[in-house]
């Protein structure tokens, strides 16, 4: 079955700076990929997502690329603010029955 | 956007009781709905997919004694907790694509079950 791996686990920045979230996937099957951001006791929140016929994608300060080839995907935030601080999952998703599978989370935290 | 609801938001039990959790899509039909449990501090693990008008599909490792899975309608999936432990406190997050043809979920808001 379909495996997500996820890196950093927790990843500190300054406020203005950049952070940078990596995950691999196992399955060449899948064909989206979700972002989400979750805070405590919360349902996660999509923040981005792309598909697998496209290698890029933007909104305002985040954005997301793919690599089929190497089966590697990672979320870009620019221009950090502190509220950006939260648990960040990525999870992939194919065809079969659009089951979605996690990553094990990256805990960002970004300082004033 | 699509929405999806849980009952209860959260609920203690005694060990040895069963607990319901009910997962509803509110304005939209869900031939299938995807049931997640989160440990503190943990990401979201696939338990099982819910299908309406057959059997659950579990995940390797999942009991599907324990978690019984009832797909009743197009628009209702439970979760029953059988025999609770306290090993089984957890946020279970239910989840449902709003169609056939995409893949984005839309989660449930979860349920807290603690188990004393």
């Amino acid at each position: 079955g379909e495996n997500v791996e996820q890196h950093p686990s927790t990843l500190s920045v300054q406020e203005g700076d950049s952070a940078v979230i990596k995950c691999t996937y196992s399955d060449s099957a899948s064909n989206y990929f979700p972002w989400y951001k979750q805070e405590l006791g919360k349902r996660p929140q999509l923040i981005i997502d792309i598909r697998s016929n496209v290698g890029e994608k933007k909104d305002q300060r985040i954005a997301v690329t793919l690599n089929k080839t190497a089966k590697h995907f990672s979320l870009h935030i620019t221009e950090t603010q502190p509220e950006d601080s939260a648990v960040y999952f990525c999870a992939a998703s194919g065809t079969g029955g659009f089951k979605t599978i996690f990553g094990a989370g990256t805990r960002l935290f970004v300082k004033a | 956007g699509a929405v999806v609801s849980q009952h209860p938001s959260w609920v203690i039990c005694k060990s040895g009781t069963s607990v319901k959790i009910e997962c509803r899509s509110l304005d939209f039909q869900a031939t299938t709905m995807f049931w997640y449990r989160q440990f503190p501090k943990q990401s979201l693990m696939l338990m099982a997919t819910s299908n309406e008008g057959s059997k659950a599909t579990y995940e390797q490792g999942v009991e599907k004694d324990k978690f019984l899975i009832n797909h009743a309608s197009l628009t209702l999936s439970t979760l029953t907790v059988t025999s609770a432990h306290p090993e089984d406190s957890s946020f279970y997050i239910c989840s449902a694509p709003p169609g056939t043809k995409h893949n984005e979920q839309f989660f449930g808001p979860g349920t807290r079950l603690t188990v004393l």
